[in-house]
């Protein structure tokens, strides 16, 4: 199993590009979601997902939009990147919502938004 | 009002001795989960342990034990025989059962760094 795989490491964009954060997992996890990881700021979440086409918000969801066709992949769109979304970027996958799941974390995207 | 509080943004411990991370979390669910991950300079997040809210013992997993304490809300992390490699970041995350998701919660991590 390759776990949850993310794409790109690394990326660098101008103000208003827009762009895709692939992720994939193929653990047949129910559950996936994304964050983004700020200096001093812990982990916050953005999107998250229960199923294949079920989305929902979570605490910091503005600028960014997911879908979720398929259970394994979850894409996260940057519509028109600002300099605020400059951060690390991960998703994660459990294998249900259920309160004793851990998730599982994919390797992070590095963006810097210029 | 925050969900999860980690107080201590860094930690320093001699190798070999123990060293506590405290943790308190903020929930009116009765079923609970509650997580420790560890995240080296390297930047992935590696799960460490589990404690249910409903479990009565505290979760061990080799030199990781998890300080349960319910009715003071807290759940420290407990590393034993401390090693050079445990020097990382550590998050403290809930997730709760009130909302559809169960969506994790994550404290802001505390900066541990092991002496030789």
């Amino acid at each position: 199993n390759a776990g949850v795989t993310q794409t790109p490491k690394f990326q660098v964009l101008k103000t208003g590009q827009s762009m895709t954060l692939q992720c994939a997992q193929d653990m047949n996890h129910e559950y996936m979601s994304w964050y983004r990881q700020d200096p001093g700021m812990g982990l916050r979440l953005i999107h998250y997902s229960v199923g294949a086409g079920i989305t929902d918000q979570g605490e910091v969801p503005n600028g960014y939009n997911v879908s979720r066709s398929t259970t394994e992949d979850f894409p996260l769109r940057l519509l028109s990147a600002a300099p605020s979304q400059t951060s690390v970027y991960f998703c994660a996958s459990s294998p249900t919502s259920g309160v004793g799941d851990t998730q599982y974390f994919g390797p992070g995207t590095r963006l810097t938004v210029l | 009002a925050q969900k999860i509080t980690q107080t201590q943004p860094g930690m320093f411990v001699q190798e070999k001795e123990a060293v506590t991370l405290d943790c308190t979390y903020d929930t009116s669910d009765q079923s609970y989960g509650l997580f420790w991950y560890k995240q080296p300079s390297s930047g992935e997040m590696i799960f460490l342990i589990y404690q249910g809210s409903y479990d009565e013992q505290n979760a061990t997993e080799g030199r990781y034990s998890l300080n349960f304490q319910k009715a003071r809300k807290s759940a420290n992390l407990v590393i034993s025989a401390s090693q050079l490699g445990d020097s990382a970041m550590y998050f403290c995350a809930m997730r709760e059962g009130l909302n559809t998701g169960n969506q994790f919660y994550f404290g802001t991590g505390t900066s541990l760094t092991v002496i030789p």
